[in-house]
């Protein structure tokens, strides 16, 4: 089946600062899918990018395809306390719908 | 719309009982899937659905686990019997299969304990 990578696995964000995680596959990929899970919580999709070189914001969060549409990036400046969670990126593979999630960037917010 | 409804919320169980786990997806969505997560595999899609047939139940990890649809807004999971190691979250998701990428919708999930 299809994979894709994450890295880091695991951040520790002081509040107000930017991090940036990465989400990298060795095919090229038709699009790809970005999921929230709170601690607790269920995850929630995020946006989903199409287009090689892709670039899409939302308020803090900056979303980015790459040109070879084989990795992408999640940035997010002045972290807040409720940026804590573990960040999926998706892949949608064999048509119906099927996602295959990396395995997510954890990331603790440190006040 | 009250979005994806999983019961229980949370199950604690013997080892050798029986557990089934319950879903119900958004209305008008036409796939569902089910997921298991744990730290150490992460999310792992067991089986998925599209109009109520079973797709792909390769993700399912042995005949001790079955998934029925028999509508479009009710799902089953069952274990049986359960074991230690089938503890973990299990989560229900559902989509609209009517384009490209398709944004699924999870349930809040049903955490189970095998004792």
């Amino acid at each position: 089946g299809q994979q894709v990578m994450q890295i880091p696995q695991y951040q520790h964000v002081q509040e107000g600062e930017d991090f940036t995680t990465y989400c990298n596959s060795s095919t090229t990929l038709s699009n790809i899918q970005w999921y929230k899970q709170r601690p607790g919580g269920h995850p929630v999709f995020l946006i989903q990018l199409v287009k090689s070189g892709e670039v899409k914001k939302q308020k803090r969060l900056t979303f980015q395809f790459g040109e070879a549409k084989k990795n992408s990036s999640l940035h997010i400046t002045a972290t807040q306390t409720t940026d804590v969670g573990t960040y999926f990126c998706a892949l949608i593979w064999g048509g119906n719908n099927r996602l295959a999630f990396g395995k997510g960037n954890q990331v603790v917010v440190i006040p | 719309d009250a979005g994806v409804i999983q019961s229980p919320r949370h199950e604690v169980t013997e080892m050798g009982q029986e557990v089934t786990l319950r879903c119900k997806p958004i209305s008008g969505h036409n796939s569902l899937f089910w997921y298991r997560q744990t730290m150490m595999r992460g999310l792992e899609l067991l089986i998925y659905f599209n109009n109520n047939v079973p797709i792909d139940d390769s993700g399912m990890p042995e005949d001790r686990f079955s998934a029925k649809m028999p509508n479009a807004s009710f799902s089953t999971l069952k274990i049986q019997p359960s074991e230690p190691r089938d503890s973990a979250v299990y989560f229900c998701a559902s989509s609209y299969l009517g384009g490209a990428g398709e944004t699924q919708y999870f349930g809040p999930g049903t955490r189970l304990l095998v004792l």
